[in-house]
């Protein structure tokens, strides 16, 4: 069974700009979730899609922003870019349970 | 959600046994603990998952006491490409109103020659 994947893997951005990243979940699972991952806040939960409807959320400024679509495929959009958003954004699926498998993230620089 | 208390670092040499013990004292009935190994600038990798006593697969063990109020990650025989982060986390499984699993900081790991 393929993997979760994430595209693209590399991004640089400029400031004030808006990005969308994509996740493809392992085929079956249902519920995909988006983490921030930076080497002074750790992985850091953003929000969770389950069935096309947001079913977690993150402690995360609106700019940031997910849905996903019946097939499971997962966007997340970030708008106004900051310096700090600089980081590995990481998206995870599961079947409905705790055990997620996590894609290999997409590096977004931010300069 | 439970919160876990884990070394943030330990050292080790190839060959040895490793054990990593994560704490959560505020486990609830419904908590798993579930396991995560990760890479520099990889996603998480699942490891193992467990409810109470012991689960083991081809990768590691995991020792839960009684009171569920800890558990230990075994690595036997590790290799220098054991050398990760290992998260530690307990979380509800489905139930309509699924919490999410909240990462910590990890162990560090680092296996040496």
């Amino acid at each position: 069974k393929a993997g979760v994947t994430q595209t693209p893997r590399y991004l640089i951005k400029t400031r004030g700009q808006q990005v969308t990243l994509s996740c493809s979940p392992i085929s079956g699972h249902r519920s995909v979730s988006w983490y921030q991952q930076t080497p002074g806040q750790g992985l850091q939960f953003l929000f969770e899609y389950f069935s096309e409807t947001q079913r977690n959320k993150g402690n995360f400024p609106g700019r940031f922003s997910g849905r996903q679509f019946s097939n499971s495929r997962s966007e997340m959009n970030v708008s106004t870019l900051e310096l700090g958003d600089s980081a590995l954004y990481l998206c995870a699926s599961s079947l409905a349970g705790n055990t997620e498998y996590f894609g290999p993230g997409t590096r977004l620089t931010v300069t | 959600l439970a919160k876990t208390t884990q070394p943030i670092s330990m050292d080790s040499y190839e060959g040895q046994e490793v054990n990593i013990t994560c704490s959560h004292n505020n486990i609830a009935t419904n908590d798993y603990i579930t396991w995560y190994q990760q890479f520099p600038s990889q996603g998480p990798r699942f490891i193992i998952q467990g409810y109470k006593t012991k689960v083991t697969n081809e990768v590691a063990s995991l020792f839960i006491p009684a009171d569920r109020k800890s558990s230990t990650l075994s690595l036997p025989r590790v290799s220098l490409s054991d050398t990760a982060v290992y998260y530690c986390l307990v979380g509800e499984g489905f139930s309509g109103g699924y919490n999410k699993l909240i990462f910590g900081a990890g162990t560090r790991l680092a296996v040496h020659p």
